[in-house]
């Protein structure tokens, strides 16, 4: 069966600061896009990042990045230099063929002043 | 604002009721899929369409149904409510034949309240 397993329930990270969000899948499909979302404590889900699976390079938007390592099976999310108004739950998702669509428990990061 | 519109925005109703809530998708968005969200707890998959007809099913319990309708806009009903079906219900959608590319556009969500 398909899983994402995200290990960090909770995190927190000083203002400025970097921080890596870990995510690991298993999906025995070769072809597979893995997506990050962001929900604040407002609610609404907000896309942030995709990686495809035969990218060879990492994806990067803005202050996002996606430290893909295929073979490891693993797409963690890396937010540079952070800002109070990334506090949030994070869900990493991986979607393969059929839109078949799987999202991980989250991680909930907390940004210090 | 996601394109995606989901009604009710909040719902409060009572024990052994029936709701039914509804989900336009984005224009142009061919797959729907519904997802419950309750306290502290992430996004349980419950059901997906794809231009009409079911393509996925998730922990969706046997007193939940949905479809799609030609219009491509779904509706999810909830019977037999129970306490333990107050959560938050997400819809979301995606062009639905790109592989595996095309993020998912959330609504708001509707917030049910069972009391």
């Amino acid at each position: 069966a398909q899983k994402i397993t995200q290990t960090q329930p909770g995190m927190f990270v000083q203002e400025k600061e970097a921080v890596t969000l870990d995510c690991t899948y298993d999906t025995s499909d070769q072809s597979y896009g893995l997506f990050w979302y962001k929900q604040p404590s407002s609610g609404e889900m907000i896309f942030l990042i995709y990686q495809g699976s035969y990218d060879e390079q990492n994806a990067t938007e803005g202050r996002y990045s996606l430290n893909f390592q295929k073979a490891r099976k693993s797409a963690n999310l890396v937010i540079s230099a952070s800002q109070l108004g990334d506090s949030a739950m994070y869900f990493c998702q991986v979607k393969t063929s059929y839109d078949k669509v799987i999202f991980g428990p989250g991680t909930s990061l907390s940004v210090i002043p | 604002d996601s394109g995606v519109t989901q009604t009710p925005k909040h719902l409060i109703t009572a024990t052994g009721q029936r709701v039914t809530l509804r989900c336009s998708p984005r224009s142009g968005d061919l797959s729907v899929y519904w997802y419950q969200q309750s306290l502290d707890q992430g996004l349980q998959f419950l059901i997906q369409y794809y231009n009409g007809e079911e393509r996925a099913k998730g922990n969706i319990l046997e007193r939940f149904s949905a479809q799609q309708f030609p219009d491509l806009h779904s509706e999810l009903n909830l019977s037999s409510l129970e306490l333990g079906d107050s959560a938050l219900y997400f819809c979301a959608s995606s062009v639905g034949n790109s592989g595996n590319t095309g993020e998912l556009f959330f609504g708001e969500g509707s917030r049910l309240t069972v009391l």
